[in-house]
């Protein structure tokens, strides 16, 4: 079956550190991957996502890059801010291009300190 | 515009009772998923309703029923409740079906606690 595999956290960073958030997946077929946060209080939002290998999505400083070859999706952001404080889930979707029965990771709680 | 609003967004209820939770979707949009997370986990997929139809079911028992209503908006129904039931269940909708590849939009949840 597919699974997604984050690193653990928390992860404790300064301000304007850089940010790598590690996942790997198993999935079957040619999965969509996406990363989604949820900021303290409020409901998972889609930060980015990637549909085909070598795709690279982007979103408020963030990026990730789709890797067939290590099915991997990480996370990255140059230069962090206090703002960026959240839980950050990595996930996929086995249905090509689509949202559909999304398996998630256990999500990685990232604070950010001035 | 309003967002997936769900209710109630906290309860308790005792082992052995039923809870229904409710979903409204975005105005517009058609689908409607529920997902399970227990705390200290990523969301699990319950049940997926498209166009009042279920689309997709995961691996949860038949103590979990849903449907979608004509105007869109869906229940969740767990049965003979058990402890491990306990989570925050949310709902996320989109514009299209399972193929679409539309971005889906999450409620902020209802915490259910289980006695």
């Amino acid at each position: 079956g597919n699974s997604v595999t984050q690193m653990e956290g928390p992860v404790t960073l300064s301000e304007e550190a850089f940010l790598t958030i590690n996942c790997t997946y198993t999935a079957t077929g040619y999965p969509s991957l996406f990363w989604y946060v949820q900021y303290p209080g409020e409901g998972l939002q889609l930060l980015l996502k990637a549909t085909k290998a070598d795709d690279k999505g982007s979103n408020k400083g963030f990026e990730a890059t789709y890797r067939k070859e290590t099915t991997s999706f990480h996370l990255e952001k140059g230069s962090v801010q206090v703002s960026d404080s959240a839980v950050y889930f990595c996930a996929l979707s086995d249905r090509g291009g689509s949202n559909y029965k999304l398996t998630f990771g256990k999500g990685t709680l990232l604070t950010v300190n001035p | 515009d309003a967002g997936v609003t769900q209710s109630p967004t906290h309860l308790i209820k005792t082992r052995g009772q039923h809870v229904t939770l409710r979903c409204s979707p975005i105005s517009g949009h058609k689908s409607v998923s529920w997902y399970q997370q227990v705390l200290g986990q990523g969301p699990q997929f319950i049940f997926q309703y498209y166009e009042k139809e279920e689309r997709g079911r995961g691996n949860f028992p038949d103590r979990f029923s849903a449907r979608q209503f004509p105007n869109y908006s869906s229940e969740l129904n767990v049965n003979a409740l058990l402890l491990g039931d306990s989570a925050l269940y949310l709902c996320a909708s989109s514009l299209g079906g399972p193929n679409s590849g539309n971005t889906i939009y999450f409620g902020e949840g209802s915490w259910l606690t289980v006695v």
